[in-house]
């Protein structure tokens, strides 16, 4: 069965330093893999995906990911954060052909001037 | 803008009413919508898949006579909560995908408190 890591729970870090939130997941077919992100008391906005092709994707709002197989893992990164960047992110891999997706708890990040 | 627009945000009923949300599908046709529930601090579980013209098929341990699904249109699905009890409480969350292949699509949610 589908399952997924997220590392960490919460995330702080300065206005403008690096950071990487952290997924790892597991599965024995292949996946499709999704980064969405949570403001308060809304929905989920898409930040970016990852279907085939090359491992490197990038996203909205400056965030990049790396999909790693080996590593069954599928880490999200942005170089310079910025105080806008502060709410929840979910990493969520779909089995292919499944059409369902299974979310992380959640990652934190709470950006600080 | 929106692809997917639900109705009503913030929802406070007592215990015992029914409560209907509705998750409409701005930019295209959906056949399939999907209902999840985000419990505070925590992250999102799939209640149910809604289906147009079909009963909905719902994920283990959701009672699919408290939560009644509808998906009478191709752009219109709504969750109806019967007999509302406080542990209903929580954040509802519908989402649409345009494709086999495209992303999910979401709502903005819908507050729900049961008093």
């Amino acid at each position: 069965a589908q399952s997924v890591t997220q590392l960490d729970s919460q995330v702080p870090v300065f206005e403008e330093a690096p950071v990487e939130l952290r997924c790892n997941y597991s599965s024995s077919v292949s996946v499709y893999l999704f980064w969405y992100v949570q403001y308060p008391n809304q929905g989920l906005q898409l930040l970016l995906k990852y279907l085939s092709g090359s491992t490197l994707v990038k996203g909205i709002n400056g965030f990049e990911a790396e999909f790693n197989k080996s590593q069954t893992s599928f880490h999200l990164r942005k170089p310079s954060v910025h105080i806008s960047d502060t709410a929840e992110y979910f990493c969520a891999p779909e089995e292919g052909g499944y059409n369902k997706l299974i979310f992380g708890a959640g990652t934190r990040l709470a950006v600080h001037p | 803008g929106a692809v997917v627009s639900q109705h009503p945000s913030r929802v406070i009923c007592k215990s015992g009413t029914s409560v209907k949300i509705e998750c409409r599908s701005l930019d295209f046709q959906a056949t399939t919508m999907f209902w999840y529930r985000q419990f505070p601090k925590q992250s999102l579980m799939l209640m149910a898949t809604s289906n147009e013209g079909s009963k909905a098929t719902y994920e283990q341990g959701v009672e699919k006579d408290k939560f009644l699904i509808n998906h009478a249109s191709l752009t219109l699905s709504t969750l109806t909560v019967t007999s509302a009890h406080p542990e209903d409480s929580s954040f509802y969350i519908c989402s649409v995908r345009s494709d086999g292949n495209s992303p999910l699509h979401f709502g903005n949610g819908t507050r729900l408190t049961v008093t």
